[in-house]
């Protein structure tokens, strides 16, 4: 199946900081990216759904000035985590689709840690 | 969305078939239904996406019956490596399909 990456797969910040996580399609254009977060023994939470060249739709709850989502182009999205706090501390999963009757794909996550 | 409801865990030994049975009662016309598996601390993994009736791949088999208001995965002969969470998820694979997961069913094989 196609590959999906994402970047870093672990990282440990500080309270307040931001952290970048980066998603990239690797060998195929994907129009669509998802954006999830995952506690421990849960289901995938589901916070946006980026197109790319617009604006992302965020779920319900997911506040979008803390999770900026930038998906600038078909191969590469960013989710970055502003003034983090231990709260945010969770799994989170890209996936990314070529589109819209093809399945997505997902990256092997991201754990972010804040201390 | 359709929802989806799955057992919560199930329990296997190696070498059993494995089957897994989602319901999704309010399914519409246009969806599709998709698997996935997942390993801790990985991303999931599609496993096998069908519409009607039956369709079979390397790893598994879907079966879906004529009302498509429930869908079953069988996993041929299991071994430890299935050990894992698998999600059904029900969605339109035209005009914007958002990928929502449910609970999904934690599978146990044992030895």
């Amino acid at each position: 199946g196609a590959v999906v990456s994402q970047h870093p797969s672990r990282v440990i910040c500080k309270s307040g900081t931001s952290v970048k996580i980066e998603c990239r399609s690797l060998d195929f254009q994907a129009t669509t990216m998802f954006w999830y977060r995952q506690f421990p023994k849960q289901s995938l939470m589901l916070m946006a759904t980026s197109n790319e060249g617009s604006k992302a739709t965020y779920e319900q709850g997911v506040e979008k000035d803390k999770f900026l989502i930038n998906h600038a182009s078909l191969t590469l999205s960013t989710l970055t985590v502003t003034s983090a706090h231990p709260e945010d501390s969770s799994f989170y999963i890209c996936s990314a689709r070529a589109g819209t009757n093809t399945e997505a794909f997902f990256g092997q996550g991201t754990r972010l840690t804040v201390v | 969305l359709a929802k989806t409801t799955q057992p919560i865990s199930m329990d296997s030994y190696e070498g059993q078939e494995v089957n897994i049975t989602c319901s999704h009662n309010n399914i519409a016309t246009n969806d599709y239904i998709t698997w996935y598996q997942q390993f801790p601390s990985q991303g999931p993994r599609f496993i096998i996406q069908g519409y009607k009736t039956k369709v079979t791949n390397e790893v598994a088999s879907l079966f879906i019956p004529a009302d498509r208001k429930s869908s079953t995965l069988s996993l041929p002969r299991v071994s430890l490596s299935d050990t894992a969470v698998y999600y059904c998820l029900v969605g339109a694979s035209a005009g914007g399909f958002k990928t929502i997961f449910g609970a999904g069913t934690r599978l146990f094989v044992k030895a």
